[in-house]
């Protein structure tokens, strides 16, 4: 079974620009999640979305959003890019993301670099 | 408002010896918990979780202990093996925030050969 797809692996840009991230989770999970890790913050939950539906949001600004295709295959945006969004962003997927002991299966994560 | 710490950035021991990683939590509505671990260029992956009806949950080398009363859970890993070193982060879940998990900043536990 495949696991979580995560591209581009690797994403240089500009003060600015905008960036389009995507992930494809395991087949039959439902459930996808968007996480930021910069140095020193550790994990901070960006969004979670099931059947084409944001359920849960974290604390960032409008500028970071997402969606979620039938597919289950979730992509996210972020505009007018700062320097402060570069980061390793990390994409997650489960069956339902509703059971208390579901886990969460990560991707490798996209290295986004803003210059 | 971090509402997970994990106090010690870093931790080194030496192979065959226990390694103890920490976590303390702010939030009373959280009610399960788990553990990450992070090699570098690859996403986390699930290392071993605890309910917080149970104050022990082993698994192989691995054993995580709860103490809700002090809102603090640490990861035992007897006995450490080089292959361990990695960043190990505490994440907690529940009272309603089933769909997201917050995480601590993360541990790098070294083991050395």
């Amino acid at each position: 079974k495949a696991g979580v797809t995560q591209t581009p692996r690797y994403l240089i840009k500009t003060r600015g620009q905008q960036v389009t991230l995507s992930c494809s989770p395991i087949s039959g999970h439902r459930s996808v999640s968007w996480y930021q890790q910069t140095p020193g913050q550790g994990l901070q939950f960006l969004f979670e979305y099931f059947s084409e539906t944001q359920r849960n949001k974290g604390n960032f600004p409008g500028r970071f959003s997402g969606r979620q295709f039938s597919n289950s295959r979730s992509e996210m945006n972020v505009s007018t890019l700062e320097l402060g969004d570069s980061a390793l962003y990390l994409c997650a997927s489960s069956f339902s993301g509703a059971a208390t002991n579901e886990k969460l299966f990560f991707g490798s994560g996209t290295q986004l670099s803003v210059l | 408002d971090q509402q997970v710490k994990q106090n010690s950035p870093s931790l080194s021991v030496q192979e065959g010896r226990i390694s103890i990683l920490n976590c303390d939590y702010t939030n009373s509505m959280f009610d399960y918990f788990l553990w990450y671990k992070k090699y570098p260029a690859e996403g986390p992956t699930f290392l071993i979780s605890i309910s917080s009806i149970k104050d022990k949950n082993e698994d192989g080398r691995f054993t995580v202990f709860l103490n809700k009363s002090a809102k603090h859970l640490s990861l035992h890993i007897v006995p450490s093996q080089p292959g361990d070193s990695a960043v190990y982060f505490c994440a907690a879940t529940g009272g309603g925030s089933n769909y997201k998990l917050t995480f601590g900043k993360g541990t790098l536990l070294t083991v050395n050969p």
